[in-house]
């Protein structure tokens, strides 16, 4: 069935170092793919997302890009900043009338001053 | 513009009880979406409504259920709680199929005693 792989965390970076978190997906058709956040305490926010091969996704300095012939969709950003703290999900929907997300695994990210 | 809202934030109930669950989407959002958050198995699909229909149903047993009231609303409902039933439970909105991509709620913390 569909899934979605993300690398373990937690991941523990200094303020303004460069992110990246890995995720990769199996899926049959052509799913669209999202990035979503979640802070302490709270729900999941959606980051980004992308609905076809080669699409690139982008808000508040996050960027993710929908790569077909490797199945990933990995997060970066330029320069993480300790606001960033959180944990990230890769998630994807298949196409049709079923919508349902389906998510990985999620990596914590602690961002030191 | 108001969010997806879910009632109560906390909630905590005993073994055997039966809980009611409720969420509001976003004004104008006809798919409302149920998914589990915990620690051991990260966040499951239960199931999603359009138009007060059930439209598709993640594997859970029974004791899950839902509705979807002809203003959006929706309610799910869990029968003779279990230790394992403790969870956070989120509610998410979309306008209909991906790739809009959900809002979701900042959940209800559900514990069984």
């Amino acid at each position: 069935g569909d899934s979605v792989t993300q690398m373990e965390g937690p991941v523990t970076l200094s303020e303004e170092a460069f992110l990246t978190i890995n995720c990769t997906y199996t899926a049959t058709g052509y799913p669209s793919l999202f990035w979503y956040v979640q802070y302490p305490g709270e729900g999941l926010q959606l980051l980004l997302k992308a609905t076809k091969a080669d699409d690139k996704g982008s808000n508040k300095g996050f960027e993710a890009t929908y790569r077909k012939e490797t199945t990933s969709f990995h997060l970066e950003k330029g320069s993480v900043q300790v606001s960033d703290s959180a944990v990230y999900f890769c998630a994807l929907s298949t196409s049709g009338a079923t919508n349902k997300l389906i998510f990985g695994t999620g990596t914590l990210l602690a961002v030191q001053p | 513009k108001a969010g997806v809202t879910q009632t109560p934030r906390y909630l905590i109930k005993t073994r055997g009880q039966q809980v009611t669950l409720s969420c509001s989407p976003i004004s104008g959002h006809r798919s409302v979406s149920w998914y589990q958050q915990t620690p051991g198995q990260g966040l499951q699909f239960l199931f999603e409504y359009f138009s007060e229909t059930q439209r598709n149903k993640g594997n859970f047993p029974g004791r899950f259920s839902g509705r979807q009231f002809s203003n959006s609303r929706s309610e799910m409902n869990v029968s003779t709680l279990e230790l394992g039933d403790s969870a956070l439970y989120l509610c998410a909105s979309s306008l209909d199929s991906v790739p809009y991509g959900y809002t979701f709620g900042s959940g209800t913390r559900l514990t069984v005693v």
